[in-house]
């Protein structure tokens, strides 16, 4: 158990809709990550927040959107949804905001299990 | 661009044997690497972080080297067994916020 949590784990909804994808970090860890990997592919960096604040932003589509909760608490927005946005959407926390340049030893990244999306 | 490219997207082997998988990138010079194990259908776990002034790092079973004149890692798992099947993924700091960017992995399966 990596001490952070995702919900919901499974997530089933039609075209167009709009769905919230929650994550808690582990305690004391001030980044989230969200990343997406769909089927086959690789681990596509979405946002990262550290402290309530965006830091870094990848591939992330303006359908897409998130923030961090002031007790650190992530939620990814998906709007519109359309038929390839189905993947695995995981979260990740860290001690520390990786990226920067951050030398400290406790870097890594601690994952969720994810929220599998599927869209009919 | 900044590249990250793992050696081979599927590597057999048999059990007993060292494991040997590639991290290669392009146009970077990260200040750490760090590799990562996903099963199906999980999340990615961290397994070891190795420094740009680190040649070679050991935990138990694998061992990380980092060459940052040939710009790559190479992750080895010695005397492999079947629970070692999965998925490994190689990962640095790319782009202008340094996110955390993940190689596609190379799926390892060691066969009884």
């Amino acid at each position: 158990d990596s001490g952070v949590t995702q919900t919901p784990k499974h997530l089933i909804t039609a075209t167009g809709q709009r769905v919230t994808l929650r994550c808690s970090p582990r305690s004391g860890d001030l980044s989230v990550y969200w990343y997406q990997q769909s089927l086959d592919q690789g681990l596509q960096f979405l946002i990262q927040y550290y402290n309530g604040e965006e830091r870094a932003k990848g591939n992330i589509l303006e359908r897409f959107s998130a923030q961090q909760f002031p007790d650190l608490h992530s939620e990814l927005n998906l709007s519109s949804l359309e038929l390839g946005d189905s993947a695995l959407y995981f979260c990740a926390s860290s001690v520390n905001p990786i990226g920067g340049g951050g030398l400290a030893g406790n870097t890594e990244a601690f994952f969720g299990q994810g929220t599998r999306l599927t869209v009919v | 661009s900044q590249k990250i490219e793992q050696n081979s997207e599927a590597l057999n082997i048999q059990e007993g044997k060292t494991a040997t998988l590639t991290c290669n990138y392009t146009n970077y010079s990260p200040a750490y690497l760090q590799w990562y194990r996903q099963d199906p259908g999980r999340g990615p776990v961290f397994l070891l972080l190795i420094r740009e002034n680190e040649k070679e790092k050991r935990k138990e079973r694998l061992k990380v080297t980092f060459d940052t004149t040939l710009k790559q890692s190479l992750f080895h798992i010695t005397a492999s067994q079947p629970a070692d099947s999965a998925t490994y993924l190689c990962a640095l700091e790319v782009g202008s916020a340094r996110q955390l960017t993940f190689g596609s992995g190379t799926q390892l399966t060691v066969l009884p």
